[in-house]
């Protein structure tokens, strides 16, 4: 039972173009979603992160859409470069147990 | 200064026999984990623990077994390793915010022949 579904499984972008990312979810008790990025040989580590609350988040050049209804959010990577090419892991929690639940994961290229 | 250090980062081993993975936190975290990273590069917890309790044991083989000497520390000892096993195991720690999200170690890759 994946309880957080990612899209795309990969995915090819140009140089300075958008690269979008979906998850949805399904247990509504979830409260935070952050998005993890991966480079090989590494440990996954916290790109950026957003509670239910609000709907958008903007750290820099990636943002996350968050669709409380729709139980959906979605990474969005503006002028996306090749040292943007990584596996992105999409997450949810809830509460006290902390235990993150995290999407299948988006092996994305960047091609200069 | 490595935050999360695991050691060691190969492990090549046969069948059947008994290995441990090592991981330190420097971050003053309370609670630590171990993630499972199987070829498909999907990551699934295995256990958690915090400030030296085992509070997350998902659904493991009991030959996969814990130890957390101290909130600092968290090992992972794995008998009778089978071709199975074979992944990479990632240590993590998490601190009482949980917008700083978990910081990972750099995984141990263990290959089981």
């Amino acid at each position: 039972q994946q309880q957080v579904k990612q899209s795309p499984q990969s995915l090819i972008v140009q140089k300075g173009g958008i690269s979008i990312i979906n998850c949805a979810y399904e247990n509504t008790a979830f409260d935070y979603f952050p998005w993890y990025q991966q480079f090989p040989g590494k440990g996954p580590a916290l790109l950026i992160a957003i509670r239910p609350d609000v709907s958008e988040k903007k750290e820099g050049r990636f943002t996350i859409s968050f669709n409380k209804s729709a139980k959906q959010f979605s990474l969005h990577i503006m002028d996306s470069q090749p040292g943007d090419s990584a596996t992105y892991f999409c997450a949810a929690n809830r509460g006290a147990t902390n235990k993150l639940i995290f999407g299948t994961g988006t092996l994305l290229a960047v091609q200069p | 200064d490595t935050a999360v250090s695991q050691t060691p980062k190969y492990l090549v081993t046969q069948m059947g026999n008994d290995k441990s993975i090592k991981c330190e936190q420097n971050l003053g975290h309370d609670t630590m984990y171990w993630y499972k990273q199987d070829s498909k590069k999907f990551l699934k917890i295995m256990f958690s623990y915090n400030n030296k309790e085992l509070i997350i044991n998902e659904t493991v083989p009991n030959r996969f077994s814990p130890k957390s000497p101290d909130k600092a520390h968290l090992n992972l000892h794995i008998n009778s390793l089978e071709l199975g096993d074979s992944a990479v195991y990632f240590c993590a720690s998490s601190g009482t915010d949980r917008l700083w999200g978990y910081t990972f170690g750099s995984g141990t890759r263990l290959t089981v022949v």
